[in-house]
């Protein structure tokens, strides 16, 4: 079963604009992972941010993580039109399963 | 290899026939997972092995899917006597680490008429 469920389902934006995604989950977690995924393609994999931390950094990626709301935001900085794609986030829960547990997603366009 | 490996891009399959799809996993990396990408967004977990043993497989549906993770080969997940709502996009991801980042494959995407 679904765990994540992301917010906005879907986004459009213009180019230079910030996106903000959202994504809450249900239990306890060891870790979140944010994925894109470009139309027909793989999951690439964007930051991991542990239970114990609150933000993180990557390039234009910003991740923040608020385990006792249970939720996790993405902000994508000065977006571009190749940003256009799927984001998902996935939760690792705690209990010794290795498998992640993914949201829906956040299809996002960036218009040029 | 520095990539995760899937064979076939694409399956067709009628009802009821085989599928057998294949993933090579980064050089390295003990873990392997399946996942089923229903409609372009629900992921749902099948199987996980370490290296050819079972981890979980609690997502698996056990009466025509099977998986295995033999040495030296590549993984393969098969699925016997498909349904149509087995088409799906099947993804194979590898980690080094349990629990942390894991990789993903291009996907084999399988359409079953």
């Amino acid at each position: 079963s679904q765990q994540g469920e992301e917010d906005p389902q879907a986004l459009s934006i213009q180019e230079g604009e910030n996106a903000t995604m959202n994504c809450s989950y249900k239990t306890s977690i060891n870790n979140l992972q944010w994925y894109r995924q470009n139309s027909g393609r793989g999951l690439v994999h964007l930051i991991l941010i542990r239970s114990n931390e609150r933000e993180k950094h990557s390039g234009r990626l910003r991740v923040t993580l608020d385990t006792s709301k249970k939720s996790s935001s993405l902000l994508i900085t000065a977006s571009r039109a190749a940003d256009t794609a799927s984001y998902f986030c996935a939760t690792l829960t705690q209990g010794g399963s290795e498998k992640l547990v993914f949201g829906k997603g956040t299809k996002l366009t960036v218009n040029p | 290899g520095e990539e995760v490996a899937q064979t076939p891009k694409h399956l067709v399959r009628g009802e009821g026939q085989k599928a057998k799809l294949y993933c090579a996993p980064i050089k390295g990396h003990s873990y392997v997972f399946w996942y089923q990408q229903v409609l372009k967004n629900e992921f749902k977990f099948l199987i996980s092995f370490q290296n050819e043993n079972v981890f979980d497989e609690t997502g698996m549906p056990k009466e025509r899917f099977s998986a295995k993770c033999l040495p030296n080969s590549p993984c393969s997940l098969e699925i016997q006597a498909t349904k149509l709502e087995d088409s799906a996009v099947y993804f194979c991801a590898s980690s080094q680490i349990p629990g942390e980042t894991q990789y993903f494959g291009p996907g084999t995407r399988l359409l079953v008429l």
